[in-house]
């Protein structure tokens, strides 16, 4: 049984950078069958996919339009986690966090979900 | 970005009733779409694969069909832990997007 458990801060002042990780049980991150996602959901913004991390014998990242400047998505095998930086945040970027596991692209089905993180950005 | 727009928004029903939700791609997306079931306070639940594959575990009253631009999720009987919000997404372009969502809620 796949497990992912998220960890962060919950609140980020604007202008600096969000951080999350999530840590990968009965699975992989270095997984050729998988791909390692961050999605964020917000009233205004609905569910928004920003990008994800995976494997092929190199590593490979795809991040969405919205966010491409200021995104990165990190895998560390030692710990068998990724994590997610976000810079230069505004008040625009408060959501709840979720990271989750997707079959490889481009079916990436999205078949196990971490608990989703609140991050709140305010001074 | 494919744009997915799903209607309706929202959704009364009641317990043993028949629900349809429609889900439109911008563009083609061949057979590269999945629908989630959220409840409050919880991460999506994937209901159903490339269209019309039932997940595991997923009750059979749960079913999708639909090609191309056009999808549904039909719900043959609902019961009540069924009322919750229901997302479509695309996954057949790299930059993934995800419908608006369908609440569906109790008459």
């Amino acid at each position: 049984q796949v497990q992912l458990q998220q960890s962060g801060p919950g609140l980020v002042k604007p202008s600096q950078t969000l951080s999350l990780t999530c840590a990968i049980s009965g699975d992989s991150v270095s997984s050729n069958s998988a791909a390692w996602n961050w999605i964020r959901q917000s009233p205004s913004r609905g569910l928004e996919w920003l990008g994800r991390t995976y494997y092929r014998s190199k590593w490979y990242n795809d991040y969405a339009v919205s966010v491409k400047s200021r995104i990165i998505i990190n895998p560390d095998t030692s710990k068998n986690q990724f994590s997610l930086q976000l810079n230069s945040v505004t008040p625009e970027d408060t959501a709840v966090y979720y990271c989750a596991r997707s079959l490889a692209p481009p079916r990436a089905t999205f078949d196990y979900w971490g608990q989703g993180a609140l991050v709140t950005v305010s001074s | 970005d494919i744009q997915m727009t799903q209607s309706p928004s929202s959704l009364s029903a009641s317990v043993g009733d028949r629900v349809t939700i429609t889900c439109r791609a911008s563009q083609s997306i061949s057979s590269y779409l999945n629908w989630y079931q959220q409840k409050p306070g919880k991460a999506p639940k994937l209901l159903i694969y490339a269209v019309s594959s039932l997940q595991s575990g997923v009750p059979s009253r749960f079913s999708g069909s639909g090609s191309g631009t056009d999808f549904t999720l039909t719900i043959s009987s609902l019961h009540p832990e069924d009322f919750a919000t229901y997302y479509c997404q695309q996954t057949y372009s790299a930059f993934i997007t995800f419908g608006q969502g369908t609440r569906l809620e109790i008459k």
